[in-house]
């Protein structure tokens, strides 16, 4: 099955500079990468995902790319605000079981003003 | 759109007894659900999938006896914690999908629902 790593598990940044996420996955087969952000007792929110027809995508400060070569995917957070400061997840398909995504450790980001 | 509810956000029982939470999706029909557990800090855990009228499929380590599932129309699924115990005591977060989505893949999540046992 699947298996997803996460890193960093937490991240400080200052306000207005660049957060980086990174994901490895296990199953070559995966072709959909989504980003959820969860804030502290609710659900989780997707922010942007990638298919593995495309190396990257943008949607405005944040953008995420993959390598599907070495398996491995990121997320890009720039100019950060404090309203950035979240948990992270990735997530990759449990290609073997139709619809089941597998989740990422997670990684908490925290804005310093 | 693409709504999902759950019901209770909240709930604290005593030890042994059962609750009963609710996953609706409201605005579309959902092909399949899934139930996650969160502990403080860690990440969504799948517990089981379940599908319309078809009996749910439980994760490696999750008793299907204690975490009754009943998904009983395209829009309505239960998750039931039986005897319920401290160790039980988590947060419970549904999830739906749709076969209209842009991706099988993509789920859209219910607000979840603390459950604390005294």
């Amino acid at each position: 099955g699947e298996n997803v790593e996460q890193h960093p598990s937490t991240l400080s940044v200052q306000e207005g500079d660049s957060a980086v996420i990174k994901c490895t996955y296990s199953d070559s087969a995966s072709n959909y990468f989504p980003w959820y952000k969860q804030e502290l007792g609710k659900r989780p929110q997707l922010i942007i995902d990638i298919r593995s027809n495309v190396g990257e995508k943008k949607d405005q400060r944040i953008a995420v790319t993959l390598n599907k070569t070495a398996k491995h995917f990121s997320l890009h957070i720039t100019e950060t605000q404090p309203e950035d400061s979240a948990v992270y997840f990735c997530a990759a398909p449990q290609y073997s079981s139709a619809s089941k995504i597998i989740f990422g450790s997670g990684t908490r980001l925290s804005i310093r003003p | 759109g693409a709504v999902v509810s759950q019901h209770p956000s909240w709930v604290i029982c005593k030890s042994g007894t059962s609750v009963k939470i609710e996953c609706r999706s409201l605005d579309f029909q959902a092909t399949t659900m899934f139930w996650y557990r969160q502990f403080p800090k860690q990440s969504l855990m799948l517990m089981a999938t379940s599908n319309e009228g078809s009996k749910a499929t439980y994760e490696q380590g999750v008793e299907k006896d204690k975490f009754l599932i009943n998904h009983a129309s395209l829009t309505l699924s239960t998750l039931t914690v039986t005897s319920a115990h401290p160790e039980d005591s988590s947060f419970y977060i549904c999830s739906a999908s749709h076969a209209l989505s842009g991706s099988s893949y993509e789920q859209f999540f219910g607000p979840g629902t603390r459950l604390t046992v005294l």
